[in-house]
């Protein structure tokens, strides 16, 4: 099955500053690859997604980058601001079929900080 | 619209009572998941349906856990016999079937609590 390693586990930056969390994985058959905020005791969300024909991805201060053949994503986001502070969490589908219908095979998350 | 509803938002459970966790899924999605998610981990998933069918529950932890959809909607997720192991997050995700619409959307989850 997918195995996806995400780190840092904790990432603390200056508001104003960029952060950069990063994902491996395992199948080189996997084409989707979301990204999730979670805020405490809230719900994920999805923030973000690449589909595996593309190399990156953008949505305002949000984008995505992936390296198919390096088996590896990450997520970008700039002008950090204190509403960003959240765990975020990488996937990739866990099953065959593709697009994460399967289901997700999800990081340990990052939980990202953001110091006024 | 709506959005995927989880209930109860917190259970807390005496070692060895059964407990049931529903999930309703937003109108009309296909998919249904349910993951577990441990204090300071990522999700994990346990088991999904198809409309009623049970694809697959291969993350299952053991033949304690019990997952059904009877009717292709609602699905509840029950647990027999619990153990303090058991504490944590449950969470549900619905989405339409197919490649492309495939974007889980999680419920807010119900948080278990074994003492």
């Amino acid at each position: 099955g997918e195995n996806v390693e995400q780190h840092p586990s904790t990432l603390s930056v200056q508001e104003g500053d960029s952060a950069v969390i990063k994902c491996t994985y395992s199948d080189s058959a996997s084409n989707y690859f979301p990204w999730y905020k979670q805020e405490l005791g809230k719900r994920p969300q999805l923030i973000i997604d690449i589909r595996s024909n593309v190399g990156e991805k953008k949505d305002q201060r949000i984008a995505v980058t992936l390296n198919k053949t390096a088996k590896h994503f990450s997520l970008h986001i700039t002008e950090t601001q204190p509403e960003d502070s959240a765990v975020y969490f990488c996937a990739a589908p866990r099953g065959p079929r593709g697009g994460g219908a399967d289901g997700l095979t999800f990081g340990k998350g990052t939980h990202l900080i953001i110091q006024p | 619209g709506a959005g995927v509803s989880q209930s109860p938002r917190y259970k807390v459970a005496k070692r060895g009572q059964d407990v049931a966790l529903r999930c309703d899924p937003i109108s009309g999605h296909v998919s249904l998941f349910w993951y577990q998610q441990a204090l300071g981990q990522g999700p994990e998933f346990l088991t999904y349906f198809q409309n009623e069918a049970q694809l697959d529950k291969s993350g299952l932890p053991s033949d304690r856990f019990f997952a059904e959809r009877p009717e292709g909607s609602v699905s509840t997720l029950k647990i027999q016999r619990t153990q303090q192991e058991d504490s944590a997050v449950y969470l549900c995700a619905s989405s339409l079937v197919g490649r492309t619409n495939t974007e889980a959307f999680f419920g807010q989850g119900t948080r278990l609590t074994v003492v």
